[in-house]
């Protein structure tokens, strides 16, 4: 039972525009939901984190919006650079024990 | 201060061997949980060591298993190798594997089973 559904599987953004991706969980006991960036080759890296008693989280130009009622939780990139060009897989864990990871999503910056 | 570090990179076995991987945490972590990586399952925990014990299991068979030394070093080990086990193994650790810890993952193991 896929517990975190993430879309969309890919998504191609111009520099400079904002790429969102969004995660859907269905255990209420998760209380805590990263994100994490994932170069090829490179093992996964956290990127941003949130916990469920906050609506939204920024740090630069990356941000979560986190919506407890719906769960639902998505990422967004400001300004998009082809350097964010990566793999983005969403996670939410219940004590920050064993994550539990959406399918990822291939996020394409072209110029 | 250097990363989550894993031996071997790269490793090819032949169906029905084992393989044993290797990781060192980031010094001063005590927790260490590992992750399977395939194209077709994304990624999938194995399962979670703290102070020498299995703190956490996922859903694999009996045929993998780990261990964690008492410098907080860990072994995963993979017997009767099947195809469907090729994979990026990925090593994570984080201090106590609580609450407020984050994880940190290293660049993982890649295992081809031909």
């Amino acid at each position: 039972q896929q517990q975190v559904k993430q879309s969309p599987q890919s998504l191609i953004v111009q520099k400079g525009g904002i790429s969102i991706i969004n995660c859907a969980y269905e255990n209420t006991a998760f209380d805590y939901f990263p994100w994490y960036q994932q170069f090829p080759g490179k093992g996964p890296a956290l990127l941003i984190a949130i916990r469920p008693d906050v609506s939204e989280k920024k740090e630069g130009r990356f941000t979560i919006s986190f919506n407890k009622s719906a769960k639902q939780f998505s990422l967004h990139i400001m300004d998009s650079q082809p350097g964010d060009s990566a793999t983005y897989f969403c996670a939410a864990s219940f004590r920050q024990g064993k994550l539990t990871f959406g399918t990822g999503t291939r996020l394409t910056i072209i110029p | 201060k250097a990363g989550v570090t894993q031996t071997p990179r790269y490793l090819i076995k032949t169906r029905g061997q084992q393989v044993t991987l290797s990781c060192s945490p980031i010094s001063g972590h005590r927790s260490v949980s590992w992750y399977q990586q395939t194209p077709g399952q994304g990624l999938q925990f194995l399962f979670e060591y703290f102070s020498e014990t299995q703190r956490n299991k996922g859903n694999f068979p009996g045929r993998f298993s780990g261990r964690q030394f008492s410098n907080s070093r860990s072994e995963m080990n993979v017997s009767t190798l099947e195809l469907g086990d090729s994979a990026l193994y990925l090593c994570a650790s984080s201090l106590e594997g609580g609450p407020g810890n984050t994880i940190y993952f290293g660049e993982g193991s890649w295992l081809t089973v031909v």
